[in-house]
C-alpha cells in the first residue's frame, strides 16, 4: 500500500498570492492532520479533520483553511501569504481521529513552501 | 495546554555508546506520549508511544522510552547507538482529554560518529 502522500513536494510562491497543498491518506484511513514545521522548530498542530468534518484547529489565522472530500483526501488553503508561513507542512493519516488510539498517525514527506 | 520540552538542541555519541534523548512534559491529566525521528528532507517516522500500561516502551530500531509520571518525563534510550541513527529526534505529546493533536518539542539533533 501507498503511504501518506503529498502534493506537491516543493513550491515558490510570492508574498500575498494564495496556495493550495494536497494530501492523499492511506488508504482506508478516514483522519487527516495537517502540521506546519517552520525552520528549526517541532511541528505545529492546524487542523484535523475526520469523516469530512472539522474535528480541532490550532492557533492559526483564519488565512488557513481545508477541507476533506468524500475519498478522505484533503487540501490545506492558505491565502495572503506571509514571509512567515515558509514551512514544511505535513499531513498526517490515520484510521480514527485519536492519537492513542492502536493504529496511530502515519505522516507524509511534506510539501515545503519557500515564499518570497 | 499541553508542552513538551527537549532540554538538549544536539546530542553526540561516538557509535556502539548508549544513546539516550531527554524530554519532559506537561499536560493536564493522564498523556499520550510519542517519539518521532525525522530524516533530512522527509517527513516525520513513529518510533514508539506511551498509551497506557508498562512504564518501558520498545520501538523501532531497538529504542526504548521509560514513562515516568512523578518526573513528567519521557527519555528515549538505545544501548547501543548506529551512525544511521544520526538524525532530528521528537517528543510529543497529547492529552487524553483532547486526544486528537500531538503537541511537539523543538527536536534534538543526533549525531552518531564512528
Amino acid at each position: 500500500d501507498a503511504g501518506v502522500t503529498q502534493s506537491p513536494t516543493h513550491l515558490i510562491k510570492t508574498r500575498g498570492q494564495h496556495v493550495t497543498l494536497r494530501c492523499s491518506p492511506i488508504s482506508g484511513h478516514k483522519s487527516v492532520s495537517w502540521y506546519q514545521q517552520v525552520l528549526g522548530q517541532g511541528p505545529q498542530f492546524i487542523f484535523q479533520y475526520y469523516e469530512k468534518e472539522e474535528r480541532g484547529r490550532g492557533n492559526f489565522p483564519d488565512r488557513f483553511s481545508a477541507r476533506q472530500f468524500p475519498n478522505y483526501s484533503s487540501e490545506l488553503n492558505v491565502n495572503a501569504l506571509l514571509l512567515g508561513d515558509s514551512a514544511l507542512y505535513l499531513c498526517a493519516s490515520s484510521f480514527d481521529y485519536v492519537t492513542g488510539d492502536n493504529y496511530g498517525y502515519t505522516f507524509g514527506s511534506g510539501t515545503r513552501l519557500t515564499v518570497v | 495546554a499541553q508542552s513538551v520540552a527537549q532540554p538538549e538542541d544536539q546530542v553526540n555519541v561516538a557509535e556502539g555508546n548508549p544513546l539516550t534523548v531527554k524530554c519532559t512534559y506537561s499536560v493536564s491529566g493522564n498523556p499520550y506520549l510519542f517519539w518521532y525521528v525525522q530524516y533530512p528532507n522527509r517527513g516525520l517516522q513513529f518510533l514508539l508511544k506511551y498509551i497506557t500500561g508498562d512504564n518501558l516502551v520498545k520501538g523501532s530500531y531497538g529504542f526504548e522510552a521509560e514513562f515516568n509520571k512523578s518526573q513528567t518525563s519521557f527519555h528515549l534510550k538505545k544501548p547501543s547507538a548506529l551512525v544511521s541513527d544520526s538524525a532530528l529526534y521528537f517528543c510529543a505529546v497529547s492529552p487524553r482529554s483532547n486526544d486528537y493533536k500531538l503537541s511537539f518539542g523543538a527536536g534534538t539533533t543526533v549525531t552518531v560518529r564512528a
